[in-house]
Formats: C-alpha cells, sequence, structure tokens
C-alpha cells in the first residue's frame, strides 16, 4: 500500500471554475503536511503547508482530517496559470518526506 | 529568499564518466537532500545530510557518492552510471532537522546517461 495516495486526474476546468481534489495518506503518525506544485520539467515549489484548523491563501484552501487521514486542496476562480501537477506531500520520521504520485489539473480558456 | 541553486542544469554523460553535480544554498538550512525524480513520478529520496553529516542513505548504488564539504554546498559524484539513472536530480534544503520542516527544492540537474 502506497504511504501517500492521490487521484492523478486530469482534472480539466474552464478558467473560473472551482477544481477540488484529496489525497490520503496510511501513517498515522504523520506530522506535517504540504501541497506542492511542480510544473513540467520543474522542480517541486511548496504551495502550502496544511494545518490541522485548515487555512487559505488567496484561492487556494486546504483542510486536513486527522480522523480520516486526507488532505484536501480547494482552488477557487482557476486561472490557467494554476495548470500543474499537485503534489500531496506528507512528512514521515527522519527527515522522510512521502510524495504523493501528484494530480494533474489543466485549466482551459 | 529560498533560493536553492543546482549546476549544471544539463549534463549529458557516457558511462564511462565521472561528473559531478553540486548544490548551494545561503539560507542557514541545517539539512539537504538528493531526490531522483523520474518523468511522471514523484521525488525518491537518495540522501539526506544533517549538520553536515550523511544521515541516510536510501540503499542507493556506490555509483553515486555524496558529500557535504560545509554546511551551504552539497555535491553528488556520479561514476560509472547506467542509462536507467537519467532523470531529474533534485537538491533540496530545510531548515529544521526532524522532517517535518519545509523542504525548498533547487531547480535540478537533468542527466542524460547514454
Amino acid at each position: 500500500r502506497k504511504e501517500v495516495e492521490q487521484d492523478p486526474g486530469p482534472f480539466n476546468v474552464p478558467e473560473g471554475a472551482t477544481v477540488a481534489f484529496n489525497c490520503t495518506y496510511s501513517n498515522s503518525a504523520s506530522q506535517s503536511f504540504f501541497w506542492y506544485r511542480q510544473d513540467c520539467r520543474k522542480e517541486p515549489k511548496l504551495l502550502m503547508s496544511v494545518y490541522s484548523s485548515g487555512n487559505e491563501d488567496g484561492r487556494f484552501t486546504a483542510q486536513l482530517n486527522r480522523a480520516s487521514q486526507y488532505i484536501s486542496l480547494l482552488i477557487r476562480d482557476s486561472k490557467l496559470s494554476d495548470s500543474a501537477t499537485y503534489l500531496c506531500v506528507v512528512s514521515e520520521a527522519d527527515y522522510k518526506l512521502s510524495f504523493g504520485a501528484g494530480t494533474t489539473v489543466t485549466v482551459r480558456a | 529568499d529560498t533560493e536553492v541553486t543546482q549546476t549544471p542544469k544539463h549534463l549529458v554523460m557516457g558511462m564511462t564518466n565521472k561528473k559531478s553535480l553540486k548544490c548551494e544554498q545561503h539560507m542557514g538550512h541545517r539539512a539537504m537532500y538528493w531526490y531522483k525524480q523520474k518523468a511522471k513520478k514523484p521525488p525518491e529520496l537518495m540522501f539526506v545530510y544533517s549538520y553536515e553529516k550523511l544521515s541516510i542513505n536510501e540503499s542507493v548504488p556506490s555509483r553515486f557518492s555524496p558529500e557535504c564539504p560545509n554546511s551551504s554546498l552539497l555535491n553528488l559524484h556520479l561514476h560509472a552510471l547506467q542509462p536507467e539513472d537519467s532523470a531529474l536530480y533534485l537538491c533540496a534544503s530545510s531548515y529544521g532537522t526532524s522532517g517535518a520542516e519545509t523542504q525548498y527544492f533547487g531547480p535540478g540537474t537533468r542527466l542524460l546517461v547514454l
């Protein structure tokens, strides 16, 4: 069983739409949670950390449900520039981050 | 400034060559990482350095040899690689060493082994 699982998509949405997707993690002892964004042939870049109380950064909202062991990301008012692969990342012990395989989002004009 | 730099951006090498990848950060981060990423796959951890000491080697073949000359620099020495080692090699760093902190990635070196 993979430690972090994501719906690979792709999610194809029109500009201005709202898109949301989840990831699940298997280790109940995981401490920290992140969403990274990766553009084609580029490095992963931190989009946001995910806190137990949920957090929002502009058009992006992240939620953490520890009981069900899932994390969600919602993008409102999608822009063309939001097209990317979104990586769900969970910290384990001993420096390790576990990466989901990524969810591909394509925003069309 | 959350910048990690890597050189070279691209590298083509033969299976008998020796080359090195370089990574640098000036954020005062105390942990540095090497990852390997194949196309359409997530990054895979290779090595972790904490306070300039190797703390994790994820059973990486000895043809990959990491080195941390000081707290800002991380090298990856390559020797006798195989074509299947072709990938994007990413360096990352984090301020803390507990594993729970944000890691910042460099732009990567795209390696092709012929």
